[in-house]
C-alpha cells in the first residue's frame, strides 16, 4: 500500500542553525500538506503543495513539492526555540478519497 | 469562535469497558476524521465521515465504532474488543480540500 516516510525521525538543532527534513511518497501525490504538533499539543495545519516543483515560503520556513510529486522537504532557517515540535507531512492516499496519509513525523529539538 | 471541541480531555478505563469520545465542529465542515497517535508514532486513521449518516472505515477501525446522525458531531467508541487502547485520540474536520482542523484531543489510558 502507499507509504509516507519521513526523514530524519529526530532532529537535534542549535539555535540559529538551520535544517531540513524530507518526506518521501511510495505514489505521485495530487498535493502534499504539513503540519506542525507543538508538544502535549494537536496538529496545526502548516500549508499545502499543490504544483510539481511547487515553492512556498513562511516566513522562515520553506517549503519545496518534487518535480515527480512523489517528495517534499521543510528548510527552517536561523532555528528558534519556538520551532520546537514534531513536523508532520500528509498526502492523500492512492486507494480512496477522503483519506489523508501521514507521516511519521519529524522531531525537533531545539538547544539553545 | 469557530472550532474543533473534544471530550474528555483525560479519561481513565478499566479493562472490559466502552468508552465513548465526543467530538464536536462548528466550523460547518462535512468531512470529519478519528486518529490515534502513539507515542513517537504518527497518525493512524480510525474512521472517516464525509456526509452525515456515512462513514468508513480507516487502517485500524477494529475495536472501534463511530456514528454520524448530525453534521456537527462524531464520537467514537473505544470498544472492550480493542486490545491496547491506552493512546492518544485526535478528532478532526475539513471542508474537503483536505486541510484538515484538529481538536485539542482526549488522552486514553487503561488501567
Amino acid at each position: 500500500g502507499q507509504q509516507v516516510m519521513q526523514i530524519p525521525q529526530y532532529q537535534h538543532v542549535q539555535e540559529g542553525e538551520d535544517f531540513t527534513t524530507y518526506c518521501n511518497s511510495s505514489t505521485t501525490l495530487s498535493n502534499i500538506q504539513w503540519y506542525k504538533q507543538r508538544p502535549g499539543g494537536h496538529p496545526v495545519f502548516l500549508i499545502q503543495l499543490v504544483k510539481s516543483g511547487e515553492v512556498k515560503k513562511q516566513k522562515r520556513l520553506t517549503f519545496q513539492f518534487g518535480e515527480a510529486k512523489k517528495n517534499s522537504s521543510l528548510h527552517i532557517t536561523a532555528t528558534q526555540t519556538t520551532d520546537v515540535g514534531t513536523y508532520f507531512c500528509a498526502g492523500p492516499s492512492a486507494d480512496s478519497w477522503g483519506k489523508l496519509q501521514f507521516g511519521a513525523g519529524t522531531q525537533v529539538v531545539v538547544t539553545p | 469562535d469557530g472550532g474543533i471541541t473534544q471530550s474528555p480531555k483525560y479519561l481513565f478505563r478499566k479493562e472490559g469497558q466502552n468508552v465513548t469520545l465526543s467530538c464536536e465542529q462548528n466550523l460547518n465542515h462535512d468531512a470529519m476524521y478519528w486518529y490515534r497517535q502513539d507515542p513517537g508514532q504518527g497518525l493512524r486513521l480510525i474512521y472517516y465521515s464525509q456526509i452525515v449518516n456515512d462513514f468508513q472505515k480507516g487502517d485500524i477501525a477494529e475495536g472501534y465504532s463511530v456514528s454520524r446522525e448530525k453534521k456537527e458531531s462524531f464520537p467514537l467508541t473505544v470498544t472492550s474488543a480493542q486490545k491496547n487502547p491506552t493512546a492518544f485520540y485526535l478528532c478532526a474536520s475539513s471542508l474537503g480540500r483536505w486541510e484538515l482542523f484538529f481538536g485539542e484531543g482526549s488522552r486514553l489510558t487503561v488501567l
